[in-house]
């Protein structure tokens, strides 16, 4: 199976922050990789789909970038309602695989 | 409006089973591929299998392989996930997502419901 592991795990920034999420495989997955946005208690939504596509009524602080085996999500202005944990998945490869996530906190 | 609505949770017995659905409306069901995805109390998200449009293709995590199945019945608009041999570790939110891709490209799941819990346990 593809692992991916994003860095960082854990981040804490303040509104206005650029914020940077990695999200590498263990194998290349060309560009079938899905960003998403969990807040608690609530279901997954799509950000990003192949590496760098904004998915429609999605900010465009909002963007994706890489192809193969390293990827980012970028915030440009990080705003309060983006306090999240973000997921990164695979499509490329069965079994599809998600991320570990990363939670992006109030500083 | 576009929406997708699980149902089916709740608290099973270990090595029992149980059957999800998920209720479509507002788009047209079988031009869609689905997914399974759960989340786990404290964990991450974990993909659970997919669906192609027309029912065909399916492939399962390695974690469920052989105890879960996936189908749908697009003249029903309803998505179905059957869980047999349930163990505490299948304990969890299980949501439905669509997915616009096609057996060539999936590209993500761009429309999810709000998820059923699952709770396996004596």
């Amino acid at each position: 199976d593809i692992q991916l592991t994003q860095s960082p795990s854990f981040l804490s920034a303040s509104v206005g922050d650029r914020v940077t999420i990695t999200c590498r495989a263990s194998q290349g997955i060309s560009s079938y990789l899905a960003w998403y946005q969990q807040k608690p208690g609530k279901a997954p939504s799509l950000l990003i789909y192949v590496a760098s596509t904004l998915q429609s009524g999605v900010p465009s602080r909002f963007s994706g970038s890489g192809s193969g085996t390293e990827f980012t999500l970028t915030i440009s202005s990080l705003q309060p309602e983006d306090f999240a944990t973000y997921y990164c998945q695979q499509l490329n490869i069965y079994p599809f695989t998600f991320g570990p996530g990363t939670k992006v906190d109030i500083k | 409006q576009v929406q997708l609505v699980e149902s089916g949770g709740g608290v099973v017995q270990p090595g029992r089973s149980l059957r999800l659905s998920c209720a479509a409306s507002g788009f047209t069901f079988s031009s869609y591929a689905l997914h399974w995805v759960r989340r786990a109390p404290g964990k991450g998200l974990e993909w659970v299998a997919i669906i192609s449009d027309d029912g065909n293709n399916k492939y399962y995590a390695g974690s469920v392989e052989g105890r879960f199945t996936i189908s749908r019945d697009n003249s029903k608009n309803t998505l179905y996930l059957q869980m047999n041999s349930l163990r505490a570790e299948d304990t969890a939110v299980y949501y439905c997502g669509r997915d616009p891709g096609s057996a060539y490209a999936y590209y993500g799941m761009d429309v999810w419901g709000q998820g059923t819990t699952v709770t396996v346990s004596s």
